[in-house]
């Protein structure tokens, strides 16, 4: 069956310390990959996606991602983070054709914490 | 400008009672979904649809109903609610040529007591 597995349920880091959340992937092919953010109380934002080409995709707010094959992997990284970077971020993936109707599996989400 | 609107933001029901989430989107994206959100499930897919008239079931659609009555509502029906529906609910627009991603909502918040 096909799913998202983020292994990590919550992650607290130092304010201006690097950053690395896990996402792992089941999936028959290579889906399209996806991280999204929820501030609290607000809705999901898309912070990058990958479908294709260079591994290492980059999102906004410095956040970087990198696709394992290998690995079945897409962790998220982010060389210093900072107290606003305090959210829950959601790993997603779909299949990698278009017209398929969108339909996202999504992990469990951590929950980071960015102490001051 | 919120491209997804949800309403209501919060809404308390009853058990046994009926309750309607709707949503509206401005992206004239074809595919439309409700996700509900809960502690240590991420979000699972409710119903979905690919345009206006069509619904989908999604991996949860027990004791739930969606109706799509143009390109940019989407409801969320709960004809009889049950404590066990107490959870966040998203809905979230797409364009399926759009390489999958969704676009969401800022969640309603449903407790039913």
């Amino acid at each position: 069956a096909q799913s998202v597995t983020q292994p990590d349920a919550r992650v607290t880091v130092s304010e201006g310390a690097s950053l690395q959340l896990r996402c792992k992937y089941s999936y028959s092919g290579t889906p399209y990959l996806f991280w999204y953010v929820q501030y609290q109380r607000q809705g999901l934002q898309l912070l990058l996606k990958y479908y294709s080409g260079d591994p290492v995709v980059q999102g906004v707010n410095g956040f970087e991602a990198e696709f394992s094959k290998s690995d079945s992997s897409f962790h998220l990284r982010k060389a210093s983070v900072h107290w606003s970077d305090s959210a829950v971020y959601f790993c997603a993936a779909s299949p990698n054709y278009g017209g398929s109707g969108n339909k996202l599996i999504f992990g469990t989400g951590t929950l980071l914490s960015v102490k001051p | 400008e919120a491209a997804v609107t949800q309403s209501p933001r919060n809404k308390v029901a009853v058990t046994g009672g009926k309750v309607t989430l709707s949503c509206n989107q401005t992206n004239n994206h074809n595919n439309m979904y409700w996700y509900r959100q809960d502690t240590g499930h991420g979000l699972r897919l409710i119903h979905y649809s690919y345009g206006a008239g069509s619904t989908e079931k999604g991996d949860i659609p027990d004791g739930y109903k969606a109706s799509r009555p143009s390109q940019e509502n989407f409801s969320l029906i709960l004809e009889l609610a049950t404590p066990s529906q107490t959870s966040v609910y998203f809905c979230a627009s797409g364009d399926p040529w759009g390489a999958n991603t969704l676009y969401f909502g800022a969640g309603t918040r449903l407790s039913v007591l």
